[in-house]
């Protein structure tokens, strides 16, 4: 199975962008990308997910790369809520019930 | 109230001692899988079920057991309940065909 790479931890200041990056050098082609993050004391929550083309909604950006072998997860205006850890995960079309969760990057944003 | 719910959200029992962790999902989703978290493991695959009375192996099984009579009920039991079984417990749910997880808020599990 196609493994992601993620920091264990970043480090930003309320109100200013975060770039969270993952390398999955291994993903196939029907591999799609997605991104969890999980609060304190919470379960996962889903963040956002693409396939090839970047992808935005109300929570964050996804920027892939052409290669697909990286990709960035972007939250545009980090808040004191956004403290999380956020993991990149990729799931196989037709195999998706294997979602691999590894130790993600955890998020700590300064007020 | 809709979504996933887990029960007990906090148990301790001790060693030897049978355990069954409840979900309940109102959406009607195809797929329901159980997680564990340890530190330093992330979260890991216990055991996932596609459909009611269709149940599978994730990546640690071994000391668990599942059962899905109903679509909305997934419970996980832990026939006799080991110190290594200490972990915090997430259910999920979604439809068929991918797309996003929705996770429980979690049972904290201590096996004395």
């Amino acid at each position: 199975d196609a493994k992601t790479t993620q920091p264990n931890s970043m480090e930003s200041n309320e109100e200013e962008p975060v770039h969270l990056p993952c390398n999955h050098s291994t993903i196939s082609g029907t591999d799609y990308i997605h991104w969890y993050r999980q609060l304190p004391s919470q379960g996962p929550e889903y963040v956002i997910h693409g396939l090839t083309s970047n992808v935005n909604n109300r929570m964050a950006s996804l920027a892939i790369a052409e290669d697909r072998k990286s990709s960035t997860l972007i939250l545009h205006r980090a808040t004191l809520r956004d403290a999380a850890v956020y993991y990149c995960i990729l799931r196989t079309e037709g195999n998706d019930y294997k979602l691999s969760f590894g130790a993600g990057t955890t998020v700590t944003v300064r007020a | 109230d809709a979504g996933i719910t887990q029960s007990p959200r906090y148990k301790i029992t001790e060693t030897g001692r049978q355990v069954t962790l409840m979900c309940h999902q109102t959406w009607s989703h195809s797929y329901m899988f159980w997680y564990r978290q340890d530190l330093g493991h992330g979260l890991r695959l216990i055991y996932y079920s596609a459909a009611a009375d269709i149940t599978d192996k994730g990546e640690v099984p071994d000391g668990y057991v599942v059962s899905r009579s109903k679509t909305e009920n997934f419970p996980l039991t832990l026939e006799s309940a080991t110190r290594s079984q200490t972990s915090v417990y997430f259910c999920a749910s979604r439809v068929a065909g991918g797309g996003e997880l929705f996770f429980g808020e979690g049972s904290r599990l201590t096996v004395l």
